[in-house]
């Protein structure tokens, strides 16, 4: 069985400094790996993956994740926080033996203050 | 392209009462997928599709059912409603080990 971790409910962050959000998790086989955003009383949107390669990820709006197989883990990051970066950030990951079916974490969210 | 698109937007159910929450993309995909999204449980998968007439259950799937006869199209009907089945419904399509995109949303209140 997969499951996905994100440990922390809230990160809040001062704009300019580095973020990073928190994903572990849980697969039997090779690990299909994404980050999505939510924006309020919006859908997801797409910001990165990890199927194979680098381990290091860069994706939309400046974030990036790196891939830790050791640690089981896919935390999000960026080098400098905006205030419109505040939303709803999701892990989820799948793997060959689930199809093409994502499980989620419960979410984390992000404050940004000026 | 539209991408995926979702109808209604909101909706409002009595117990008992039925509806179907339409989805459609258009952007040829085999893979399509509901999600529920309550707060502070993440979403949770009620059912996928890998293509046109193949259809399988997902983590929470009691009370929802699915038909796929079309690649664009993958309503999920609610037999019955329930107050437990408050919550907002999420439609995506893949087109396999990628990423899924997101309709908008349906927010569904059932009294």
């Amino acid at each position: 069985a997969q499951s996905v971790a994100q440990p922390e409910d809230q990160v809040n962050v001062a704009e300019g400094n580095p973020l990073t959000v928190k994903c572990t998790y849980s697969v039997s086989g090779n690990p299909y790996l994404f980050w999505y955003v939510q924006y309020p009383n919006r859908g997801l949107q797409f910001l990165l993956k990890y199927i194979t390669g680098d381990n290091l990820v860069k994706g939309s709006y400046g974030f990036e994740a790196e891939f830790n197989k050791s640690q089981t883990s896919f935390h999000l990051k960026k080098p400098s926080a905006l205030v419109s970066d505040s939303a709803l950030y999701f892990c989820a990951v799948s793997d060959q033996n689930s199809g093409y079916a994502l499980n989620f974490g419960k979410g984390t969210s992000l404050l940004v203050t000026p | 392209n539209a991408g995926v698109t979702q109808t209604p937007k909101f909706q409002v159910l009595k117990t008992g009462q039925s509806m179907t929450l339409q989805c459609a993309q258009d952007m040829n995909h085999e893979y399509m997928s509901w999600y529920r999204q309550d707060p502070g449980m993440g979403l949770r998968l009620i059912h996928y599709s890998v293509g046109a007439g193949i259809t399988d259950q997902g983590e929470v799937p009691n009370g929802y059912n699915v038909s796929r006869s079309t690649t664009e199209d993958f309503p999920l009907r609610l037999l019955s409603a329930a107050p437990s089945q408050t919550s907002v419904y999420f439609c995506a399509s893949s087109p396999g080990f990628s990423e899924q995109y997101f309709g908008p949303g349906t927010r569904l209140t059932v009294t």
